[in-house]
């Protein structure tokens, strides 16, 4: 249980263009999804949080205008990284979190999407 | 806000020897901490977890211990195996507000 899936694992795209990037979980509603972006041999630095029909909160430092954020049902949500430049090249990592029933809310992570900006 | 630090940065351990890592956090409001693994290329995955009311937690192989006092928290490997070979986070979380801090990583080698 617990599985989200990211689409694409690898994008490669020219510098100028739009990508977007669906996260999914598979089998549990999702009541907040999460987007990471990870550097080579760094942490996980958290983007933005995604909560279902309503506006992403954005982390100090992240342009909303540049990575727009959807989160369309409790199952979907999705990052579209505008007009992309080779410093956009990252690893991008969403989670999806399951809470409620008194439980603490955990988060499962897909396996990421490469993004390769030429 | 939260501050989680993570030690050690790189760790080579020999087959079925123990490994610790460990992390500290600043925010004495933080309840949950989870621990994840990630392989190379893929995203990180939930290992193990424990939260502010309890102070051991086992899994197999696996184990966290936290000391609320000290703001403090560890997770232990025995008989480590090839296949423990991946870099693992440490995370602090305040339940209620869902949003994770992580560590900086350890990466942990398995020598056969």
């Amino acid at each position: 249980g617990a599985v989200v899936s990211q689409h694409p694992s690898r994008v490669i795209c020219k510098s100028g263009t739009s990508v977007k990037i669906e996260c999914r979980s598979l089998d549990f509603q999702a009541t907040t999804m999460f987007w990471y972006r990870q550097f080579p041999k760094q942490s996980l630095m958290l983007m933005a949080t995604s909560n279902e029909g309503s506006k992403a909160t954005y982390e100090q430092g992240v342009e909303k205008d540049k990575f727009l954020i959807n989160h369309a049902s409790l199952t979907l949500s999705t990052l579209t990284v505008t007009s992309a430049h080779p410093e956009d090249s990252s690893f991008y990592i969403c989670s999806a979190s399951i809470s409620g029933g008194g439980q603490y809310p955990k988060q499962y992570f897909g396996p990421g999407t490469r993004l390769t900006v030429l | 806000g939260e501050n989680v630090e993570q030690h050690p940065s790189t760790l080579s351990v020999q087959e079925g020897d123990s490994a610790v890592i460990k992390c500290t956090y600043s925010d004495s409001a933080s309840n949950y901490f989870p621990w994840y693994k990630q392989e190379l290329g893929k995203g990180p995955q939930l290992i193990i977890d424990i939260r502010s009311n309890v102070g051991e937690k086992k899994d197999q192989r696996i184990a966290v211990t936290l000391n609320k006092t000290a703001k403090h928290f560890s997770l232990h490997i025995t008989e480590t195996q090839p296949e423990d070979s991946a870099v693992y986070f440490c995370a602090a979380s305040e339940g209620n507000f869902n949003k994770f801090y992580f560590g900086s990583g350890t990466k942990l080698n398995v020598k056969p």
